[in-house]
Formats: structure tokens, C-alpha cells, sequence
């Protein structure tokens, strides 16, 4: 089936160590996201990316990483730089940017990280 | 500068009434987009519906029912006789597109409790 694996849905890291968060896409969309969640709070966006081998800092960026080596993949990597990582993650994927209609976002399940 | 305005943080209904989600939001673009999502308990933003901004035309599916004003910046969703499984967080966002690339931009959602 089409859609979007994130994985591991729950990851435990250590103060002090680089995580990182697989998303894989097989629904051929150019454009991915990351997104954080924290309660009581909306989507803040992290890293997007447009194209393979090109993606821009969203609202958010500060102590994270991202590659797009491949159209279907896009991994966040949490370093130890971000100072409160403990939060629920989610990519997304979405056919293409811009244009005057825009284009639906779709979503993974999301990935909790939680700080020991 | 985008803003999502879902001034209703929690909601709780006895099934089989009808419940309206409010959504307000702010752009200067006069070209853009208005999405509503939901994410039960699992996670996974679900998508629902989008709007483009030059299609005013109210929609219904099935107990689902939104209503778009532009006047008033809204664009509020109803749920007729809701069900528990109707029970999650609903976000209402904003999509707008700059220089080839779409942002969005989520409301801090509404939590719908319904209570059978």
C-alpha cells in the first residue's frame, strides 16, 4: 500500500546523543516535511525538502538535521545541539510545492522521541 | 504573516449531537489554501478537506460539513450527529505558496470528546 512509514514509532535517547528518525515515502511525491508536536500546541515546522539533494530550514531548525539522498527518503537527525527534544515527530510528503492550488499534505504515524 | 486561530482547545459532546469546530485565520495572500485534519489517539494526521481560497462553495461528506466565509475569515467544520469515534484532535491550517514552496500553518487544534 501507498503512504508513508515513519519508524521507530518510540525512541529513547540519552542527554548528549544523536538520534535519528527514518521517514520513507512510496508515493512518488516530490516535496517532504517535518514537522514537531508538542502538547497543547500545533504543528511547528522543522526542515522541508523540494527536490533530492535540496531542503531549507522551517520555523524550528535549531539543533536538528535532515538529508534527502533520495526522493522517497528524508531522515531527521536530533543532535545533541537541541536543547529539548523530548516531543512527538511527524513527516510528510506532498506531490509538489507552490502553485495557485497547493497540495494536500499527507502524513506518517509520527515517531515519539523522549528524552532519559 | 499566517495565523491559525482555533479558539476552542477542548469540546465534549454527547453522542449523536451536532458539534461546530471554529477556525479563524489571518494571511495577506490573496491566493491560499485551508485545510482541516484530524489525529485520533494513534497519531497520524488524518486528512479531510481542502479549500482553495477562490472556492467559496460550502461542503458536505457524509456527517461532515464545512462552511468557508471569506468575509469573515472562517472556516468552521461541523460534525452532525457525532459518534465516538469522532472523539480526536482536529487541526485547521493554512497553506500559502512563496517562491516555489508551500507553507503551512496549523492551529493548535481542538480536542472533540464525545461521550456515548
Amino acid at each position: 500500500d501507498g503512504g508513508i512509514t515513519q519508524s521507530p514509532k518510540y525512541l529513547f535517547r540519552k542527554e548528549g546523543q544523536n538520534v535519528t528518525l527514518s521517514c520513507e515515502q512510496n508515493l512518488n511525491h516530490d516535496a517532504m516535511y517535518w514537522y514537531r508536536q508538542d502538547p497543547g500546541q500545533g504543528l511547528r515546522l522543522i526542515y522541508y525538502s523540494q527536490i533530492v539533494n535540496d531542503f531549507q530550514k522551517g520555523d524550528i531548525a535549531e539543533g536538528y538535521s535532515v538529508s534527502r539522498e533520495k526522493k522517497e527518503s528524508f531522515p531527521l537527525t536530533v543532535t545533541s545541539a537541541q536543547k529539548n527534544p523530548t516531543a512527538f515527530y511527524l513527516c510528510a510528503s506532498s506531490p509538489r510545492t507552490g502553485g495557485r492550488s497547493g497540495n494536500t499534505i499527507y502524513f506518517g504515524e509520527g515517531s515519539w522521541l523522549t528524552v532519559v | 504573516a499566517q495565523k491559525v486561530t482555533q479558539a476552542q482547545t477542548e469540546i465534549s459532546v454527547v453522542e449523536k449531537e451536532d458539534v461546530t469546530l471554529d477556525c479563524v485565520y489571518e494571511t495577506r495572500d490573496t491566493t491560499y489554501y485551508l485545510f482541516w485534519y484530524k489525529q485520533p489517539p494513534s497519531g497520524e494526521l488524518v486528512f479531510l478537506i481542502r479549500r482553495n481560497s477562490f472556492d467559496e462553495q460550502n461542503e458536505i461528506s457524509g456527517r461532515y460539513s464545512w462552511n468557508f466565509q471569506k468575509s469573515t475569515s472562517s472556516f468552521n467544520f461541523t460534525i452532525t450527529a457525532s459518534q465516538v469515534v469522532d472523539s480526536a484532535v482536529y487541526f485547521c491550517a493554512l497553506g500559502t505558496s512563496s517562491g516555489g514552496y508551500q507553507k503551512v500553518t496549523f492551529g493548535i487544534g481542538t480536542k472533540l470528546q464525545v461521550i456515548p
